[in-house]
């Protein structure tokens, strides 16, 4: 089946510093990888939905500046939090999914990452 | 845009019994209603979907249902077991563009 591997799965840093986490899709090419972000206790919110090759689409109340992804090809999305603050500690889940063709890729999630800012 | 709502927030069974988590849906162009199991500090495990063609899905112990009239769906586990202790969460989309998740069930399974 479909695996998406996400590293680190656990990361600290200090505040004001950048940290990048990283989304592969191991055996098939993502047309689509999405961002999310997870509370404790809550349900996962989309942060922004990225193409290959294309800018990230960012839902409301984003901050694209803050929440760099990059989709530079079609098995590998980074998400890059920038200028870190002890609010943006979370669980960062990453999505592959791929369009067209015969084969049922559905969305395919990762491990995610448990990033805290102290 | 899409709205989910996902009943009950926690759902307690005893193991053998069955457990049952329906959410329903807004927006009648949704045609992908998938459901996640997510353990603690793991991402979500696809566990069964179906597409809006399809009315009943099964596989062993899990079962899925829609109603795309009434835009509603539903998981259906069977004879339960402590390693079904997690949280459940539905899913709808369009396929290929983004997924909009329901506020989730906690399932406890007492032996």
């Amino acid at each position: 089946g479909a695996v998406v591997s996400q590293h680190p799965s656990r990361v600290i840093c200090k505040s004001g510093t950048s940290v990048k986490i990283e989304c592969r899709s191991l055996d098939f090419q993502a047309t689509t990888m999405f961002w999310y972000r997870q509370f404790p206790k809550k349900s996962l919110m989309l942060m922004a939905t990225s193409n290959e090759g294309s800018k990230a689409t960012y839902e409301q109340g984003v901050e694209k500046d803050k929440f760099l992804i990059n989709h530079a090809s079609l098995t590998l999305s980074t998400l890059t939090v920038t200028s870190a603050h002890p609010e943006d500690s979370s669980f960062y889940i990453c999505s592959a999914t791929r369009t067209g063709g015969q084969a049922n890729y559905g969305y395919t999630f990762g491990s995610g990452t448990r990033l805290t800012v102290v | 845009g899409e709205n989910v709502e996902q009943h009950p927030s926690t759902l307690s069974v005893q193991e053998g019994d069955s457990a049952v988590i329906k959410c329903t849906y807004s927006d009648s162009a949704s045609n992908y209603f998938p459901w996640y199991k997510q353990e603690l500090g793991k991402g979500p495990q696809l566990i069964i979907d179906i597409r809006s063609n399809v009315g009943e899905k099964k596989d062993q112990r899990i079962a899925v249902t829609l109603n795309k009239t009434a835009k509603h769906f539903s998981l259906h586990i069977t004879e339960t077991q402590p390693e079904d202790s997690a949280v459940y969460f539905c899913a709808v989309a369009e396929y290929g563009n983004k997924l909009v998740f329901g506020a989730g069930t906690i399932l406890r399974v007492k032996s």
